[in-house]
């Protein structure tokens, strides 16, 4: 998984598979936390976020998971395919004065074989 | 429903010379931020305008200036670009509301 400081780590899968990429956070002040999707020459793309109350909110065929007690958060891709091939970064957010300001992890590069 | 919308998209500039990247955002989003990112790296933050009227420094401020000219449009300035500023630069804005950013396409900027 990533963290900050770390190579950039990789995973390949083959279509249809489940995805799971996994990111460690260092801030247990955060209460906010984000996934972005950045395909090559693009910006960052929403995908999913969650909040420190939850440990799991699920959307279109992605699934975050948040565990405060290892500072761990994963997204979860279902049925992967081509078209998620990209760079996830996963982001948090401390809050209170710092809100809006992101701290994003180095990213998991994620490719997809047909 | 153009989002956010930087320009240039790529530019070449030689150590000394000057520049202004320009942000423009039509979703009445009350911040705006400009983000650098690096071969490898995540993002991070240059300078962030919370509302309109206000700027503040990020983790990398050094060797840029930012302008919120209006609640639209958010600028970043190069007043002498050095080579370690090769990097492409991502603007972005929220809702104050709600931490989500909506990115820019980015600006991909050589400094030679």
């Amino acid at each position: 998984g990533e963290s900050v400081g770390l190579h950039l780590p990789t995973l390949s899968v083959q279509e249809g598979d489940n995805s799971i990429i996994n990111c460690a956070y260092s801030n247990s002040a955060s209460d906010y936390f984000i996934w972005y999707k950045q395909e090559s020459g693009k910006g960052p793309q929403f995908i999913i976020d969650i909040r420190s109350n939850m440990d799991k909110r699920q959307g279109q065929r992605v699934t975050v998971l948040l565990n405060k007690t290892v500072k761990h958060l994963s997204l979860q891709i279902a049925a992967t395919q081509p078209g998620d091939s990209a760079v996830y970064f996963c982001a948090e957010n401390a809050g209170g004065t710092s809100y809006g300001k992101l701290t994003f992890g180095q990213g998991t590069i994620l490719t997809v074989h047909p | 429903n153009a989002g956010v919308t930087q320009t240039p998209k790529f530019q070449v500039l030689k150590t000394g010379q000057s520049m202004t990247l320009q942000c423009a955002q039509d979703m009445n989003h009350n911040s705006m931020y400009w983000y650098r990112q690096d071969p490898g790296m995540g993002l991070r933050l240059i300078y962030y305008s919370a509302s309109e009227g206000t700027t503040d420094k990020g983790e990398v401020p050094n060797g840029y200036n930012v302008s919120r000219l209006n609640k639209r449009e958010f600028s970043l300035r190069l007043e002498s670009a050095a080579p370690s500023q090769t990097s492409v630069y991502f603007c972005a804005s929220s809702d104050m509301k709600n931490e989500k950013l909506f990115f820019g396409s980015g600006t991909q900027l050589s400094v030679l």
